[in-house]
């Protein structure tokens, strides 16, 4: 596809539930990154991949949340046992490398609704 | 541990007026981006600033960077509606390329 895309748009889980997220990132593209955005807030860093490698997984705030990327394409971000302060929209993104202008372009993120 | 602050938060302006955004952040940085989010939709790249002095334009938008005072700011000329979105500006820490941190956003809105 021309753009990253996300699924699914929206997701209401109830709370102890457990969801998954996918991210298709722009052909080609070897780094991917996952955001989580909290409504009125800027965008916050969760976990970066260069192909299926997770280099960085310092923004994932806790045990629950897990990110894989197993063929270096599609990455799917997990959370066990969802909370409420797990509701925010989240953000994929990727880059063709990490390099010099590291340009990230963003999906449409899937807004995760818990209640 | 790097911060970024962006002022105003909040911002209504006229059309045909100008106005600046403020990006400052705490500690040396690789870049900086700037971002554009409209309501429920994710965030377009604007422009991104890699050296003291960058100055990039796009339309009625200009953006710059001083690594020296640490501030990126994003000028409005002659604002129109359809500017009206939500303005995020983005670093990256020195040395680390890849985690962009990013400040709270800019919430410009344009009135007739």
């Amino acid at each position: 596809g021309a753009g990253v895309s996300q699924s699914p748009r929206y997701k209401v889980a109830k709370r102890g539930q457990d969801v998954a997220l996918r991210c298709d990132p722009i052909s080609g593209h070897v780094s991917l990154f996952w955001y989580q955005q909290a409504l009125g807030q800027g965008p916050e860093f969760l976990t970066y991949f260069q192909n299926e490698a997770q280099l960085d997984k310092s923004g994932l705030p806790s045990d629950r949340f897990f990110a894989e990327r197993p063929e270096g394409s599609v990455s799917t971000l997990k959370i066990q046992r969802t909370q409420q302060e797990d509701s925010a929209v989240y953000l994929c993104a990727s880059s063709l490398l990490a390099g010099r202008d590291n340009e990230q372009f963003f999906g449409p993120g899937t807004r995760l609704t818990v209640l | 541990e790097l911060k970024v602050e962006q002022n105003p938060l909040f911002l209504s302006m006229q059309e045909g007026k100008n106005y600046t955004i403020y990006c400052n952040y705490s500690t040396t940085s690789d870049r900086l981006y700037w971002y554009r989010q409209d309501p429920g939709k994710s965030l377009e790249s604007l422009f991104v600033l890699l050296s003291n002095g960058a100055v990039k334009q796009e339309g009625r938008l200009m953006a710059s960077l001083d690594t020296k005072a640490r501030l990126s700011t994003l000028h409005i000329t002659a604002a129109v509606h359809d500017l009206s979105a939500t303005y995020f500006c983005a670093v990256t820490l020195a040395g680390n390329n890849r985690k962009l941190i990013w400040g709270l956003g800019t919430s410009l809105a344009v009135n007739p």
